[in-house]
């Protein structure tokens, strides 16, 4: 699976949009951009996921750049629950294949 | 909720033991894996099992093994444990129709060894 790059920490207003940036440089063309989120010790959980569309659902939206070297997850209106560690993974879909998760990135939702 | 069960949600053993970690994935779902996160380690990938069978190893060491039951529901034994065991363990589940494999995560069992 690729190897992905995230900012360690970020910052967010409460009420605002955060952007979450991953960079995946060297993303094959079956490979899937993942994101899974951590709040404090709790069990992953999964967020969003696409391919080179850009996708929307209920808690967030990912938008892939035309290369798919990099992709933003997008919280429209962040909230001091959405505090937590948040993964970017990339994998090939429907190979049942594990997670390889990278440090994340820290992000701190502030009032 | 994500429709994976763990127990005990929290064990505290001493060095030396044995313990066993219980997982229940989602109805339906063939596929289970483990998972360990330490302070100093992040998230890593154990142990796979589909329907029953060893799938895929990660960094497992040899005195951890698992197992997956007819009902589907896995167990992680972990024995001889050191302190360096202690450690959130998370499962996860895939398989259902129409979510490709996505995985969902339980909510974990904390294991401390002391």
């Amino acid at each position: 699976d690729a190897k992905t790059t995230q900012p360690p920490s970020m910052d967010c207003a409460e009420g605002r949009a955060a952007n979450l940036p991953c960079n995946h440089s060297t993303i094959s063309g079956n490979e899937y951009v993942y994101w899974y989120r951590q709040i404090h010790s709790q069990g992953p959980q999964y967020i969003i996921h696409g391919l080179k569309n850009n996708e929307t659902n209920e808690m967030a939206s990912l938008i892939i750049t035309e290369d798919r070297k990099s992709s933003t997850l997008i919280l429209p209106h962040a909230t001091l629950r959405d505090t937590a560690v948040y993964y970017c993974i990339v994998r090939v879909n429907n190979a049942g294949n594990m997670l390889t998760f990278g440090g994340g990135t820290r992000l701190m939702v502030k009032p | 909720d994500s429709g994976v069960t763990q127990t005990p949600k929290h064990l505290i053993t001493a060095t030396g033991q044995r313990v066993t970690l219980r997982c229940s994935p989602r109805s339906g779902d063939l596929s289970v894996y483990w998972y360990q996160q330490s302070l100093d380690q992040g998230l890593q990938f154990l142990i796979q099992y589909y329907n029953g069978e060893e799938r895929a190893k990660g960094n497992i060491l040899e005195r951890f093994s698992a197992q997956q039951f007819p009902d589907l529901h896995s167990e992680l034994n972990l024995s001889s444990l050191e302190l360096g065991d202690s450690a959130l363990y998370f499962c996860a589940s895939t398989g259902t129709s129409g979510t490709g494999d996505t995985q969902y995560f339980g909510p974990g069992t904390r294991l401390t060894v002391l």
